[in-house]
């Protein structure tokens, strides 16, 4: 166990719809990243959030938006769902650490079914 | 050509012996590497992180790394029914906020 938690396990959606989907950093972490894994494939960079802003993005659209708050829990929200959006969305939380990369830990995700 | 890659597998190995995974990386800016653990249905968890040319070892673990050759691997000794699942490599950049994985390579050891 992590300590990094997610809600809702399971989502099921239909395409044209919006989703938010939370994640609780472990403590003491004050960065969340989240990550998108297509089966069968290995999980793909959304974007990170550091003291409540945008710290980098990977390629995704704008209809994926996130926000992390004071207590540095995050939301990830995806708009005009697609079939393609079909996944398990992980976040992952880390602190940054002198000298080294900081390592991140991943919740348990969310498997997201867009029908 | 795909900034990590790593044979997909299913790589098999009898139960007691040695589980060599494989991973080449092309940024040669990449400075972290890791390696994950991913059993089905369930999220990668972090087995061992290197950052320095040569061996780290933790337990049954050793990861590999070789900056010049642009590879990184890991072993698995005295593999088990357990060590079953998907191994993801993953690099990072030095001052880079994102992990970049491959694919995964599925191992399944056989009792």
């Amino acid at each position: 166990e992590t300590g990094v938690t997610q809600s809702p396990t399971h989502l099921i959606k239909t395409r044209g719809q919006q989703v938010t989907l939370r994640c609780s950093s472990q403590s003491g972490h004050n960065t969340v990243s989240w990550y998108q894994q297509a089966l069968g494939q290995g999980p793909q960079f959304i974007f990170q959030y550091y003291r409540e802003e945008e710290n980098g993005r990977g390629n995704f659209p704008p209809r994926f938006s996130g926000l992390q708050f004071p207590n540095y829990s995050s939301e990830l929200n995806v708009n005009a769902l697609e079939l393609d959006d079909s996944a398990l969305y992980l976040c992952a939380s880390s602190s940054p650490t002198e000298g080294g990369a900081p390592e991140q830990f991943f919740g348990p995700g969310t498997r997201l079914t867009v029908l | 050509q795909k900034e990590v890659e790593q044979n997909s597998g299913p790589l098999s190995v009898p139960e007691g012996a040695i589980a060599s995974l494989n991973c080449t990386y092309s940024d040669r800016g990449s400075q972290s590497f890791f390696w994950y653990r991913q059993y089905s249905g369930k999220s990668p968890e972090l087995i061992m992180s290197i950052y320095s040319n040569g061996d780290k070892e933790d337990g049954r673990f050793t990861a590999q790394l070789n900056k010049a050759s642009q590879y990184v691997s890991l072993l698995i000794r005295d593999s088990q029914p357990s060590d079953s699942a998907t191994y993801l490599c993953a690099v990072k950049r030095q001052g880079a906020q994102k992990l970049v994985f491959g694919q995964g390579t599925r191992l399944t050891i056989n009792p």
